[in-house]
């Protein structure tokens, strides 16, 4: 199987912009979907991005995914932060039937 | 939008089973596919596998000698049954419907912890 690693954290202030990589370890990202989630402290998860790209009904268009096949990765942009942008995100995917979490990432704005 | 409820004991004795509940309110279980997650103390989201309506299963291959996932569409419900359990199974354990290769909706999560 295959594992998806993000940086442990990522730090900015408000009203910044920050992008929180998602590396695929082996098989190529491209070869299935990724998802972010959402997860604030003490809540549950919440989807933002789904296949790639798409978000959610609710998901302000502050939120935005990408795919990098030349370093295998996916990204997570939230543009214009805000300090309740202020939590953990899991980037997920897919093989071979089984669902792969990502390491996480904790977001902090300054 | 479908919503989903955890329910189950919040605490296991060590190599005894562990059994939750889901139930799925404002749609029907014959759509989607149906899933457990479990989350360990200020740890990471591990997936524990999935259902169909009609019973097909899938399980992480870390625990599928001791997982058993299953449906009542009767109910409207899904269950998850983990047996043999350890200190390691306490978690906080999430129910989700699954679309395409991800989760589209998680239920609020149940914390249940392993211990005499």
């Amino acid at each position: 199987n295959f594992m998806l690693t993000q940086p442990h954290s990522v730090s900015e202030s408000p009203g910044k912009t920050v992008t929180i990589s998602c590396t695929r370890s082996s098989g190529s990202i491209a070869s299935n979907y990724v998802q972010w989630y959402q997860q604030r402290p003490g809540s549950a998860p919440t989807t933002v991005i789904y296949e790639d790209n798409q978000r959610p009904s609710g998901v302000p268009d502050r939120f935005s995914g990408s795919i990098d096949s030349s370093s295998n990765s996916a990204s997570l942009t939230i543009s214009g932060l805000k300090t309740e942008d202020e939590a953990d995100y899991y980037c997920q995917s897919y093989d071979s039937s089984n669902y792969v979490f990502g390491t996480g990432t904790k977001v902090t704005v300054l | 939008q479908v919503q989903l409820q955890e329910s189950g004991p919040g605490l296991v004795k060590p190599s005894e089973t562990l059994s939750l509940t889901c139930t799925v309110s404002g749609g029907s279980i014959s759509s989607y596919y149906w899933s457990w997650i479990r989350q360990p103390p200020g740890k990471g989201l591990e997936w524990i596998g999935y259902i169909y309506y009609s019973g097909s299963t899938n399980y992480n291959p870390s625990l599928k000698s001791r997982v058993t996932i299953s449906v009542d569409t009767s109910k409207n419900q899904f269950s998850l049954k983990l047996s043999s359990v350890t200190a390691a199974d306490t978690a906080v354990y999430y129910c989700a419907s699954l679309v395409g290769s991800g989760v589209l909706v998680w239920g609020r999560g149940t914390l249940v912890t392993v211990s005499s």
